[in-house]
């Protein structure tokens, strides 16, 4: 089946600090990862994604990291600013299906 | 930035009345979807369209009522509004697996 477990729910660092999210999932048929962040009012907006055959992709100051042996990937952000404040979706696609499972984001907040 | 648009942005109604959300997407995608995000922030695919074809429909009430006259624009159509329905409804379309959101419609149900 598919689920997606995100991890924290919140998150609040200082700014110039590093930040991580982790997500676990279920379906060893998902293939694609992306991560979405939402600021308040605004539509989600894909940020980095990975794919299942790469273990890591970096995007200047964020990455994402895939363990498919574990079922979970983390994503990355170091040097973090207070525009980086944002809630932030992990998901999972899976081969079997033509959807996008999300997990329950995690409200990131940098403190200036 | 219009390339997955919605109207309209905000929408009040009373409880019981019929009313329609419009996406269309310019980015020539085959796949487009509706999601609805909760009060927690949770994002919930409703429906899924390749080509005009129905190709997910995740157990909404069928009150809802999707269409797509072309590939290119997706409609929703809500009848019987009821308080529950009260939620940010976000278009979406893909050609492969990374999706592309329109702005939401904020849909406040009285």
């Amino acid at each position: 089946g598919e689920n997606v477990e995100q991890h924290p729910s919140t998150l609040s660092v200082q700014e110039g600090d590093s930040a991580v999210i982790k997500c676990t999932y279920s379906d060893s048929a998902s293939n694609y990862f992306p991560w979405y962040k939402q600021e308040l009012g605004k539509r989600p907006q894909l940020i980095i994604d990975i794919r299942s055959n790469v273990g890591e992709k970096k995007d200047q100051r964020i990455a994402v990291t895939l363990n498919k042996t574990a079922k979970h990937f983390s994503l990355h952000i170091t040097e973090t600013q207070p525009e980086d404040s944002a809630v932030y979706f992990c998901a999972e696609w899976g081969g079997s299906n033509y959807k996008l499972t999300f997990g329950k984001g995690t409200l990131l907040t940098v403190n200036p | 930035d219009t390339a997955v648009s919605q109207t309209p942005k905000y929408l009040v109604t009373q409880m019981g009345n019929d009313k329609s959300i419009k996406c269309e997407q310019n980015l020539g995608h085959d796949t487009m979807y509706w999601y609805k995000q909760d009060s927690k922030k949770f994002l919930k695919i409703m429906f899924s369209y390749n080509n005009k074809e129905l190709i997910i429909n995740e157990t909404v009430p069928n009150r809802f009522s999707p269409k797509s006259p072309d590939k290119a624009h997706l409609n929703l159509h809500i009848n019987s509004l009821e308080l529950g329905d009260s939620a940010v409804y976000f278009c979406a379309s893909s050609q492969a697996a990374e999706q592309y959101f329109g702005p939401g419609t904020r849909l406040t149900v009285t």
